[in-house]
């Protein structure tokens, strides 16, 4: 069940510069999306999210952006800093009335000073 | 700011045996979940809960779970028979409403069947 894609495993980025990460998705039926952190030992910390009827959402560093047609989603992070080394999750939830979220395998982000 | 707990981080039960996790929603919060997470796979949704009954399960979520809000402030997860299969980090979450807003996860309970 692969309904939830982040094809690049990990990506390295130095101190400062726009790390982007990239998700991809199969369900229509998908209208709901979120990027979630995770550091070892913790659970998954929320970061932001975009509702299908918007494009772009902004939250200080962070920027998700949403392209229905092609059914792909990015989270940029500008600047990026050390401590958001982390793994990042995409997930998303569809517009069924049911609340459950389907996750991606998550993106290793390594932000070296 | 408010957080989900969940208790205990680590459990190490044998085979068979039974198993509650147990975890402490934000407190306004009206829907709770159960995700688990294997060792190198994504995170599975479990089941979600609202209203004090089951709203969604998935096919992980057989006879031998179950969950519970006991009173006005645990939600819990039972595995009645645990296989060596259920070795995972289970996490709790808890939302204000249903759909549109983001789920809020507690650190985890790690679950180790011998």
């Amino acid at each position: 069940d692969q309904q939830v894609k982040q094809n690049s495993p990990s990506l390295s980025v130095q101190e400062g510069r726009i790390s982007i990460l990239n998700c991809d998705y199969t369900n229509s039926m998908f209208d709901y999306f979120l990027w979630y952190k995770k550091y070892p030992a913790e659970g998954p910390t929320f970061l932001i999210s975009i509702s299908s009827i918007k494009d772009k959402n902004e939250d200080g560093r962070f920027t998700v952006f949403l392209n229905k047609s092609a059914k792909h989603l990015s989270l940029h992070i500008v600047p990026s800093q050390p401590g958001d080394s982390a793994v990042y999750f995409c997930a998303a939830m569809a517009n069924t009335g049911f609340q459950k979220l389907v996750f991606g395998t998550g993106t290793r982000l390594l932000v070296s000073p | 700011e408010p957080e989900v707990t969940q208790t205990p981080s680590h459990q190490v039960t044998q085979m068979g045996q039974e198993v509650i996790l147990r975890c402490v929603p934000i407190s306004n919060h009206l829907y709770f979940y159960w995700y688990r997470q294997i060792l190198g796979q994504k995170v599975e949704f479990l089941v979600s809960f609202y209203n004090n009954e089951i709203s969604e399960k998935s096919e992980i979520f057989d006879d031998q779970f179950s969950v519970e809000r006991p009173d006005g402030s645990n939600f819990t997860l039972k595995i009645r028979s645990t296989k060596l299969e259920d070795s995972a980090m289970y996490f709790c979450a808890s939302s204000v409403a249903g759909v549109n807003q983001p789920q809020h996860f507690g650190d985890g309970t790690r679950l180790s069947i011998l």
